[in-house]
């Protein structure tokens, strides 16, 4: 089992370009979860999708947009990026919500210049 | 507000030498504590939920503990690898779907 996988693992943008980062699992968790991690800040959590189908905002939403494509796979979108949303992105699954552990991928380091 | 604070930030050790690592937390209705260990380039590895206060939990050398304001982290005779930052989260009942995480605190063991 590959648990979580995030693809890139590696992305640099200019302010104004758009991306998606993609997740996938294959645990057959029916949580998904989208955080990002940047220095003194902790990790936040952005969006998350409860169940294949549903999903609701974070803690920090604002520039983002997420889809949860099937149970599987869980993807986040910049429209516009700017060098705020510099960070490095991870993705969590879990067999259900809070409080069921989450398992998370390896991350994606984002820079926007 | 639920809020979690870690300390110290980073910790130093020599190999062998036991500590613990705190976690304080804010939190109306506690519905878990989780903590993480996080290698450097990597992403955050489960360890331990606790529920209740008094619950304890033991890995190999860790042993995490919980009480009404706060979770230890014990590292008993630690070695090098287990160098790592480790992170603690809280799920409360009037915020059930997210975790709210401390900051960590970056433990290094030196042979």
């Amino acid at each position: 089992n590959a648990g979580v996988t995030q693809t890139p693992k590696f992305q640099v943008l200019k302010t104004g370009q758009s991306m998606t980062l993609q997740c996938a699992q294959d645990m057959n968790h029916n949580s998904m979860y989208w955080y990002r991690q940047d220095p003194g800040m902790g990790l936040r959590l952005i969006y998350y999708s409860a169940s294949e189908g549903t999903t609701d905002k974070g803690e920090v939403p604002n520039g983002y947009n997420v889809s949860r494509l099937n149970k599987r796979e869980f993807s986040l979108r910049l429209e516009s990026a700017a060098p705020s949303q510099t960070s490095v992105y991870f993705c969590a699954s879990s067999e259900y919500g809070p409080p069921y552990e989450q398992y998370f991928g390896p991350g994606t380091r984002l820079t926007v210049t | 507000e639920d809020q979690v604070t870690q300390s110290p930030e980073a910790l130093r050790l020599q190999e062998g030498e036991s500590s613990s690592l705190n976690c304080s937390y804010t939190v109306s209705g506690l519905r878990g504590l989780f903590w993480y260990r996080q290698d450097p380039g990597k992403g955050p590895e489960f360890l331990f939920t606790l529920y209740s206060a008094g619950e304890e939990k033991e890995k190999e050398r860790l042993k995490a503990t919980l009480t009404k304001k706060e979770s230890f982290l014990h590292i008993t005779a630690p070695k090098p690898e287990d160098s790592a930052t480790y992170l603690c989260a809280v799920v409360g009942s009037s915020n059930t779907g997210k975790l709210i995480f401390g900051q960590g605190t970056t433990l290094q063991v030196k042979p």
